[in-house]
């Protein structure tokens, strides 16, 4: 069994500050770890993901996400965000060999001028 | 353009009423799926397809139906709605069942059951 929890359903942050999304996984085996935005009415699109090697990942819009094991969590950060940056963010999972994929309930980033 | 389209985008209905939502990729992806999308649970998936003729049920597939005759078609069926079926629902496809495989979203159909 996979699950994903998003432990924030809304952060606030004003223009150009920095921003952590936390998402926190559990798993019995190898899994791989996904970021999704959905800006206002519109589909999914990725943001990043971890596959393997590196911890730190880059994604685009200048976000990161870094794996952490021992802590079974895949945090997203940005230095600074931009107005543009309001939308909802999704965590998603994928356990080795496991054909479902499981989301977390979301987090909405409100950027603040 | 590489993407995923459905149809339709709303739809309002009524209890009961058998409906279909039409998903279709045209970048030749073997693995297509579905969501349904509720404020306070994310999304979570209603059914799977690995390839043509192959399905299988995700999470939450009560209710629901799909069929996988063609390589890019992917259709979400309710055979008899009912309210508690209102809800956002999204298509997404990717190139194969792999674990490590991006997912491609379409736009989203907006489902209201009355």
């Amino acid at each position: 069994a996979q699950s994903v929890t998003q432990l924030d359903s809304q952060v606030p942050v004003f223009e150009e500050a920095p921003v952590e999304l936390r998402c926190n996984y559990s798993s019995s085996v190898s899994v791989y770890l996904f970021w999704y935005v959905q800006y206002p009415n519109q589909g999914l699109q990725l943001l990043l993901k971890y596959l393997s090697g590196s911890t730190l990942v880059k994604g685009i819009n200048g976000f990161e996400a870094e794996f952490n094991k021992s802590q079974t969590s895949f945090h997203l950060r940005k230095p600074s965000v931009h107005i543009s940056d309001t939308a909802e963010y999704f965590c998603a999972v994928r356990s080795g060999g496991y054909q479902k994929v499981t989301f977390g309930i979301g987090t909405k980033l409100q950027v603040i001028p | 353009e590489a993407q995923v389209t459905q149809n339709p985008r709303y739809l309002i209905t009524v209890t009961g009423k058998k409906l279909t939502v039409t998903c279709s990729q045209n970048m030749n992806h073997e693995y297509m799926s579905w969501y349904r999308q509720d404020p306070g649970l994310g999304l979570r998936q209603i059914y799977y397809s690995m390839n043509v003729e192959v399905t299988d049920k995700g999470d939450v597939p009560e209710g629901y139906k799909v069929s996988r005759k063609e390589k890019r078609n992917f259709p979400l069926i309710l055979e008899s709605p009912s309210p508690n079926q209102t809800s956002l629902y999204f298509c997404a496809s990717s190139l194969k069942g792999a674990s490590t495989d991006t997912q491609y979203f379409g736009p989203g159909t907006r489902l209201t059951v009355l």
